[in-house]
């Protein structure tokens, strides 16, 4: 089953304890993404990346970091939690620009992160 | 700065009922529109997607229209179903960008009620 999977699901953690949200995908799609949502402020990009390799920056990066150094995977790294970073986090992917239906978000389940 | 705005942020309708969930940008140079759905505990489920050349895409009960020159959105969800119910999302490219970066909606609550 194609699919974007994120772990963990759930996590309590307390300030300044590095924590790591894994993404992967098994569609072999270029573009991963991203998000986090909190209530009136909707989703908002944190980083994104087109390809192996390649990350930039969303509308709120501080705080976060990735990775990409294979296809599949894309970790959200957060060094240092705080208070503030406490959110529902979704991971998504696409195929790359010139493929059918490129435009098209798979989103996984999302992580629902605490930080006391 | 792209912004995209959802009223309301939470509707109930009968069941059987047509409806109309609205998404208004402030930016027209956009690439595309799309409309998710979301269900509680879960991510987003892609709905529809508009190119901007388009004007309508229609797929089963749903009908999304785009008018870029008034910065506008529509969803028509046709004879609503109680497993409608979800909040309804839609999305729109960042200014200069292609798809890399998107801006969301808050999103409007859907509620059919039985």
């Amino acid at each position: 089953e194609a699919q974007v999977t994120q772990n963990p699901r759930y996590l309590i953690t307390v300030t300044g304890k590095k924590l790591t949200v894994t993404c992967s995908q098994n569609m072999n799609h270029e573009y991963m993404s991203w998000y986090r949502q909190d209530p009136g402020l909707g989703l908002r990009q944190i980083y994104y990346s087109m390809n192996v390799e390649v990350t930039d920056k969303g509308d709120v990066p501080e705080g976060y970091k990735v990775s990409r150094k294979e296809k599949r995977n894309f970790p959200l790294i957060l060094e240092s939690p705080s208070p503030n970073q406490t959110s529902l986090y979704f991971c998504a992917s696409r195929p790359g620009q010139t493929t059918s239906g490129a435009n098209v978000l798979t989103f996984g389940a999302g992580s629902r992160l605490t930080v006391l | 700065k792209q912004e995209v705005t959802q009223i309301p942020a939470a509707l109930s309708v009968p069941e059987g009922e047509n409806l109309v969930l609205n998404c208004s940008f402030t930016d027209s140079a956009i690439y595309n529109l799309q409309w998710f759905r979301q269900d509680p505990g879960k991510g987003l489920t892609s709905l529809l997607l508009i190119q901007s050349s388009q004007r309508e895409q229609t797929s089963g009960r749903l009908n999304a229209s785009l008018d870029k020159s008034s910065g506008r959105s529509t969803l028509y969800i046709a004879a609503s179903q109680p497993g409608d119910s979800a909040t309804y999302l839609c999305a729109v490219p960042g200014v200069n960008f292609g798809n890399e970066k998107l801006t969301f909606g808050t999103g409007t609550r859907l509620t059919i009620i039985p």
